[in-house]
């Protein structure tokens, strides 16, 4: 069954402070993988999509790697802003047929809070 | 930066009635989605859109659900007789064509149903 498993499920942090959040997958065929943002009452909004080909991709202050092998994922934020404070989901998609991108399948997020 | 919108931001109705969400997806863009996202759950897709006809679908999306891209901008999604668990954001993405850009869905700042 395709999953996507996130940890930890919540996480409070001090300004400044660096973090680390999880996710691992079940996915197969293996798409692309995706971190959206999303701040309470509003849509996600994308900061990273990464092939199967890509092990890091920076994204200011976001960091995400991947391990296609060990279907794992990890998303570093750096020198954390009080507007850090969001969900961070991750997505994983399928390939579907002819090439096209499948629908998405959504991890359940990460709250994080950066508290001054 | 173009941006989806959507609207009503906030619609409450009664159990039984039908009510229409409305999306602007971006300009240029050919697929179009909808989600919803249960207050504490994981985003769920609903449905895809393509081409001018539905290109996949969820389990969620049963004959009380129906999309329409009723001119060259609008993106509806109508559910004709709510019920108290359709209660839930609604978010409407779209995206573009060509790598890499078609990887990158856009998701609108969501409707959020209450159904009383």
């Amino acid at each position: 069954k395709n999953q996507v498993e996130q940890s930890p499920q919540s996480l409070i942090i001090l300004e400044g402070k660096n973090c680390t959040l999880q996710c691992n997958y079940t996915v197969s065929p293996f798409s692309n993988l995706r971190w959206y943002k999303q701040d309470t009452g509003r849509g996600p909004v994308s900061l990273t999509i990464m092939t199967f080909s890509e092990n890091t991709k920076s994204n200011g202050r976001y960091t995400a790697t991947l391990d296609a092998d060990t279907k794992q994922s990890s998303l570093h934020i750096t020198a954390s802003q009080l507007s850090d404070s969001a969900s961070y989901i991750c997505v994983v998609s399928s390939l579907g047929n002819a090439g096209n991108n499948r629908k998405l399948i959504w991890g359940l997020g990460t709250s994080l809070a950066v508290n001054p | 930066e173009p941006e989806v919108t959507q609207t009503p931001s906030h619609q409450v109705t009664q159990m039984g009635q039908e009510v229409i969400l409305r999306c602007v997806p971006i300009s240029n863009h050919l697929y179009f989605y909808w989600y919803r996202q249960i207050l504490g759950q994981k985003v769920e897709f609903l449905v895809s859109f393509y081409n001018n006809e539905i290109s996949e679908k969820s389990e969620i999306f049963d004959d009380q659900f129906s999309v329409e891209r009723p001119d060259g901008s609008n993106f509806t999604l109508k559910i004709r007789s709510t019920k108290l668990e359709d209660s839930a954001m609604y978010f409407c993405a779209s995206r573009g064509q060509g790598f890499p850009l078609s990887y990158e869905q856009y998701f609108g700042p969501g409707t959020r149903l209450t159904v009383t």
